[in-house]
């Protein structure tokens, strides 16, 4: 166990829809990445958020958005929803994630089916 | 872009073989993590390397840093079916992001 939450599980939305996924980090975490793994590949870079802020984002539209809180909690929003979509959604905490290198704790994912 | 490879996609193994899967980076990293997933699972942190040419173990697992840092190795001994699973190199090159390899997904027969 990592401490590291998500929701939901599983969800299924329609083509052009919109979908907000949750990621409660560990413990004293501050930074939460976010990740796409579709199937049979490995998990593909969506973005960061260190301290509430953005702190680096993988090649993903702009309609690939996100938010920290004060909590460090983290949201992903994925808007106008198409079917290459569907994947599991992972979202990682590590303690600091400015310098790179530092361990990070995935949760159990979300997977997205997108019809 | 920085690409991380990873050979074999798929590695089959009699139970008490050994087997070696191998990690490639276009770049140089500052450090390189492993992470194993199970089927239906999420990645779990293996280990993590930093020097150059480490070597680290854990148990029949030894993994390896090469010495220009672009290349990895994770080398299993007495495979056993809880080694089931896909194994996954994940760099970084001094900046926030981890880029991961596509992984080797380990099947064993008992």
């Amino acid at each position: 166990e990592t401490g590291v939450t998500q929701s939901p599980t599983h969800l299924i939305k329609t083509r052009g829809q919109q979908v907000t996924l949750r990621c409660s980090s560990q413990s004293g975490h501050n930074t939460v990445s976010w990740y796409q793994q579709a199937l049979g590949q490995g998990p593909q870079f969506i973005f960061q958020y260190y301290r509430e802020e953005e702190n680096g984002r993988g090649n993903f539209p702009p309609r690939f958005s996100g938010l920290q809180f004060p909590n460090y909690s983290s949201e992903l929003n994925v808007n106008a929803l198409e079917l290459d979509d569907s994947a599991l959604y992972l979202c990682a905490s590590s303690l600091e994630g400015l310098a790179g290198g530092e361990t990070q704790y995935f949760g159990p994912g979300t997977r997205l089916l997108v019809l | 872009g920085q690409q991380v490879m990873q050979i074999p996609q798929y590695q089959h193994v009699q139970e008490g073989e050994d087997f070696t899967t191998y990690c490639n980076s276009s770049t140089t990293l500052s450090n390189i993590q492993w992470y194993k997933q199970r089927p239906g699972g999420h990645p779990v942190f293996l280990i993590q390397l930093v020097k150059s040419g480490e070597v680290k173990k854990q148990k029949r697992l030894t993994f390896q840093f090469g010495e220009a840092k672009k290349n990895s190795s994770l080398h299993i001994t007495a495979t056993q079916t809880t080694d089931v699973g896909t194994y996954f190199c994940a760099g970084s090159p001094n900046d926030y992001k981890l880029s991961f390899g596509a992984g080797t997904t380990v099947t064993v027969r008992a």
